[in-house]
C-alpha cells in the first residue's frame, strides 16, 4: 500500500506570495491532518479533515486555509507568507474510528523557505 | 493547557545500551499516547501506539509505557544499534478536543 505522499518536497517564496501544498493520504484513509515543525516551536498542529469537512483546527492566523476533496486529497495553502512561515510542513493521515482517529502516518514534508 | 516535555533534548550512547527516553504531559485527560521517530529531513514513523486504557506496547527492541496519572510515559530500547539514531518524539491526544499535542522530542545519537 502506498504511504502519504506530498508535494512539492521543496519550495522556495518570497515574502508576500502565497503557497498551495498537496497530500494524498493513504489509500482507505479519510482523515488528514497537516503540521507545522520549526526549530524553535517543534510539531504544531494545523488543521484535520474528515470528509471534506475541517474537523479540528490549531491555533494558527486565517492566513493558513486547508481543503479536503472527495478522494481525500488534501491541499494546505498559506497566503501572505511571511519569513516565518519558513518551516517543514507535515501531512499525515489516519483511519476515523468511533469517532476518534487512530495511528497517524506522516508524509516526507514539504520544506518552504520564504525569503 | 496541556503541555507535552522531553527530557533530555539530546542523548549519546555507546552501541549496546539499554535506554529509556522520557515524556511527561500535564494532563491526563487523553485518549492516546504515541511515540514517532524522525529521520533528519524526513517525515514521521509511528513506533508505538498506547491507548489511554493501556500500561504498555511492545514492538521488536521497544516497550513504550504509560502511567496516565502521573502523566508520564517511557519508550525503552534494547540493545540499541547506529540505526536507532534518530529524533524521538512523542504526542498526545487529549479527550477535550481530540487535537494532538507533540513534545519537542530527544535527539539520540548511538556511537558506533
Amino acid at each position: 500500500k502506498a504511504g502519504v505522499t506530498q508535494t512539492p518536497r521543496y519550495l522556495i517564496k518570497t515574502r508576500g506570495q502565497q503557497v498551495t501544498l498537496s497530500c494524498s493520504p493513504i489509500s482507505g484513509h479519510r482523515s488528514v491532518s497537516w503540521y507545522q515543525q520549526t526549530p524553535g516551536q517543534g510539531l504544531q498542529f494545523l488543521f484535520e479533515y474528515f470528509s471534506e469537512t475541517q474537523r479540528n483546527k490549531g491555533n494558527f492566523p486565517g492566513r493558513f486555509s486547508g481543503r479536503q476533496f472527495s478522494n481525500s486529497r488534501s491541499e494546505m495553502n498559506v497566503s501572505t507568507l511571511e519569513l516565518g512561515d519558513s518551516a517543514l510542513y507535515l501531512c499525515a493521515s489516519s483511519l476515523l474510528l468511533a469517532g476518534v482517529t487512530d495511528t497517524q502516518y506522516f508524509g516526507p514534508g514539504t520544506r518552504l523557505t520564504v525569503l | 493547557k496541556q503541555e507535552v516535555t522531553q527530557i533530555p533534548a539530546a542523548l549519546s550512547v555507546p552501541e549496546g545500551e539499554n535506554l529509556v527516553l522520557n515524556c511527561s504531559f500535564t494532563d491526563s485527560a487523553i485518549y492516546n499516547l504515541q511515540w514517532f521517530r524522525q529521520d533528519p529531513g524526513k517525515g514521521l514513523t509511528s513506533l508505538l501506539l498506547i491507548q489511554s486504557s493501556q500500561r504498555e506496547q511492545t514492538s521488536g527492541r521497544l516497550n513504550a509505557s504509560l502511567d496516565k496519572s502521573s502523566g508520564r510515559s517511557t519508550l525503552y530500547i534494547a540493545a540499541s544499534q547506529p540505526g536507532d539514531s534518530a529524533t524521538y518524539l512523542c504526542a498526545v491526544r487529549e479527550n477535550r478536543d481530540d487535537k494532538i499535542i507533540f513534545g519537542k522530542g530527544t535527539r539520540l545519537h548511538i556511537l558506533p
